[in-house]
């Protein structure tokens, strides 16, 4: 079974940094890894998308890395700003399960002014 | 290009009350996958319908159920309601058409059992 562990649990930055949040999953033979956003009581947004084929995905200020072989997905966010705080959700689908997405308990990013 | 709609946005049900959750899914897509969320943590998978069939289940029980409808949307029955259901209720959209199924969700209901 696919376990999801997401590295550290909270994050709090001043603003201008930048920053790397971690994602780990157990089973490599994955399709594809997403990275998500959510807002406090809010939906998902995604993010990023990166295809086992890939090695990474670039989207404005954010960068997200895949290395199937270790089970590892990095996101990283440049020049950090308030705007940027929220939960930060990775999710890997199980392609013998209706390609369900299993998620980690996600990253609460706080950047502060 | 619409994207995933849901209703209600918020509910409040009494413990042993039955709730129906509606979803839209997103022009063009014929998978609609809903999700459950307790507080703090991540989605958990509770099933998937594809062109009106159910395509996977997480493990929950058999009081939740769903439909999906011709048009692709779809609802998510959970009867017999628990405390321990109270959470947030995602539902997602994909299709094979984009061919790396990346799931598209919607905003949720918040979902309040007393």
């Amino acid at each position: 079974k696919q376990e999801v562990t997401q590295i550290p649990a909270a994050l709090s930055v001043p603003e201008g940094e930048n920053l790397v949040l971690n994602c780990s999953f157990t089973d490599s033979a994955i399709y594809n890894l997403q990275w998500f956003r959510q807002d406090p009581g809010k939906g998902l947004t995604s993010l990023l998308l990166i295809q086992s084929s890939q090695r990474e995905q670039t989207s404005g200020r954010l960068n997200a890395s895949l290395d199937k072989s270790s089970g590892r997905s990095t996101l990283y966010i440049a020049a950090s700003q308030p705007g940027d705080s929220a939960t930060y959700l990775c999710a890997v689908p199980d392609n013998n399960a209706g390609n369900m997405l299993t998620f980690g308990g996600g990253t609460r990013l706080m950047v502060k002014p | 290009e619409t994207g995933v709609t849901q209703s209600p946005t918020h509910l409040i049900k009494t413990r042993g009350q039955q709730v129906t959750l509606r979803c839209s899914s997103q022009s063009g897509h014929n998978t609609v996958s809903w999700y459950q969320q307790a507080l703090g943590q991540g989605p958990q998978f509770i099933f998937q319908y594809y062109r009106e069939e159910e395509n996977g289940r997480g493990n929950f029980p058999p009081r939740f159920s769903g439909l999906q409808f011709p048009n692709y949307s779809s609802e998510l029955n959970v009867n017999a309601l628990e405390l321990d259901d109270s959470a947030l209720y995602l539902c997602a959209s994909s299709s094979e058409q984009t061919a790396v199924y990346e799931q598209y969700f919607g905003p949720g209901t918040r979902l309040t059992v007393t």
